[in-house]
């Protein structure tokens, strides 16, 4: 079955660091683009970020860039987000998102809950 | 960066309606545009692409329209499994934007 399937729900505190992931399976992982994609409670969609796991290659939204850094190990076909000190404005469901040809985001992850309280 | 720009940002309809939601973007980003439906608590799921191509197994009442700055889903006999928030996306030079998201609620 072509999946992505992420890491399960994290509670932390302020300060600490977390690193989420998601693994494809079902489709040659290294040959598509994989997004990450931020949703805070009761809000929109925001693109945070994305992959090339077959170069590595990473592009950031400026939003994003310096607070979080996005990695891939094609051996075990996963992609990762991790941040290295979260603040309770991290609190949100986190996608990732398997990028088509044309740009749109064909395959989605079921979505990991990272919230962040003293 | 490019600005999404959807409207409106609630809608209410009725089940069997024709329902338009519109998004702008602040400069041509020629056809790279989504669209995706999400409802409460689960994942988005794409529904158009390039604009107008319709994803596999998506219901052909669902459609898309544009070019250049100004796109519309349109879809063609609101069923009820349709009310949920919509959302647009661009994808122009490893840069992806989304809109803000249009509620469908039931009217």
């Amino acid at each position: 079955e072509v999946q992505l399937v992420q890491s399960g729900a994290e509670v932390k505190k302020p300060g600490e660091a977390l690193k989420i992931s998601c693994q494809g399976s079902g489709f040659n992982f290294h040959r598509y683009w994989v997004a990450w994609v931020r949703q805070m409670p009761g809000k929109g969609l925001e693109w945070m970020g994305i992959i090339y796991p077959g170069d590595s290659k990473t592009r950031y939204s400026p939003s994003f860039e310096g607070r979080v850094t996005i990695s891939a190990d094609n051996s075990i076909s996963t992609a990762v987000l991790q941040w290295s000190s979260l603040k309770a404005s991290d609190t949100a469901m986190y996608f990732c998102a398997r990028g088509s040809t044309y740009g749109a985001l064909d395959l989605w992850g079921q979505g990991t809950s990272v919230t962040v309280s003293s | 960066d490019i600005q999404m720009t959807q409207s409106p940002s609630t809608l209410s309809a009725s089940v069997g309606d024709r329902v338009t939601i519109t998004c702008r973007a602040s400069q041509s980003i020629s056809s790279w545009l989504a669209w995706y439906q999400q409802k409460p608590g689960k994942a988005p799921i794409l529904l158009i692409y390039r604009a107008s191509s319709l994803e596999s197994g998506v219901p052909s009442r669902f459609s898309g329209s544009g070019s250049g700055t100004e796109f519309t889903l349109t879809i063609s006999g609101l069923q009820p499994d349709d009310f949920a928030t919509y959302y647009c996306q661009q994808y122009t030079g490893y840069s992806w934007t989304f809109g803000q998201g249009t509620k469908v609620e039931i009217k």
